[in-house]
């Protein structure tokens, strides 16, 4: 059974950038496509972006010029790079694994912009 | 982008109670992909439903949706205590994949 972990700061200051892991154990991420989500209390659930187990991306329209994804398939692991934080980039980040739908989830980490 | 609008906002129903929730789609969700994902406090969302009906793994057949096009029903037939939660529907037809605001199903 695939389980993610999501992995990072849990606090970060405002302009800088925000960078995350999720670790995937039990399987191999070469196979699937993998997302980035957030949750926020005044934006609810947003998807950020997703990376396939070879590295091509799709990113949301409103993230993009800010995010930047990798996939490291030899440590089982994709990441997420978010610069130029402002205090509503507050939220809990999940990484989930992508079949269209979202079929499985890290259990989230909550990352706050402030100074 | 496919704005998803989910209602009620809130839902007042006892155990044993039918459960109808909706979510409604600004343009035609593409091949129906549309996906219900229950979420309860301090966890993350847990997939229900894809392809507008049909369950994810271990999902029990309490739980039930349908729809086409713009508009998408998840039902729960016979609530249990565990149901009570937050249900979300997101749509991954089109990009940016959209999710909806969400309807909370609380014990009256």
């Amino acid at each position: 059974q695939v389980q993610l972990q999501e992995s990072g700061p849990g606090l970060v200051k405002p302009s800088e950038t925000l960078s995350l892991s999720c670790t995937a154990s039990g399987g191999s991420i070469s196979t699937y496509y993998w997302s980035w989500i957030r949750q926020s209390a005044g934006k609810g659930l947003e998807w950020i972006g997703h990376i396939s187990g070879s590295g091509s991306t799709s990113c949301n329209p409103s993230l993009k010029s800010r995010v930047t994804m990798s996939v490291d398939t030899s440590k089982n692991q994709f990441s997420l790079k978010l610069n130029s934080l402002i205090a509503a980039d507050t939220a809990v980040y999940y990484c989930a694994r992508l079949r269209g739908h979202l079929d499985l989830w890290g259990r989230g980490i909550l990352v706050t912009v402030s100074s | 982008e496919n704005v998803l609008t989910q209602s009620p906002g809130t839902l007042s129903l006892s155990p044993g109670e039918r459960a109808s929730l909706s979510c409604r789609a600004s343009q035609n969700v593409n091949s129906n992909f549309l996906a219900w994902y229950q979420q309860k406090p301090g966890q993350a969302p847990r997939l229900l439903i894809y392809g507008a009906s049909s369950r994810a793994t271990g999902i029990p057949d309490r739980f039930s949706a349908s729809g086409s096009g713009t508009d998408f029903t998840l039902t729960i037939s016979r609530l249990e205590p565990e149901d009570f939660a937050v249900y979300f529907c997101q749509q991954y037809g089109s990009s940016p994949f959209t999710f909806g605001p969400g309807t909370k199903v609380h014990i009256k």
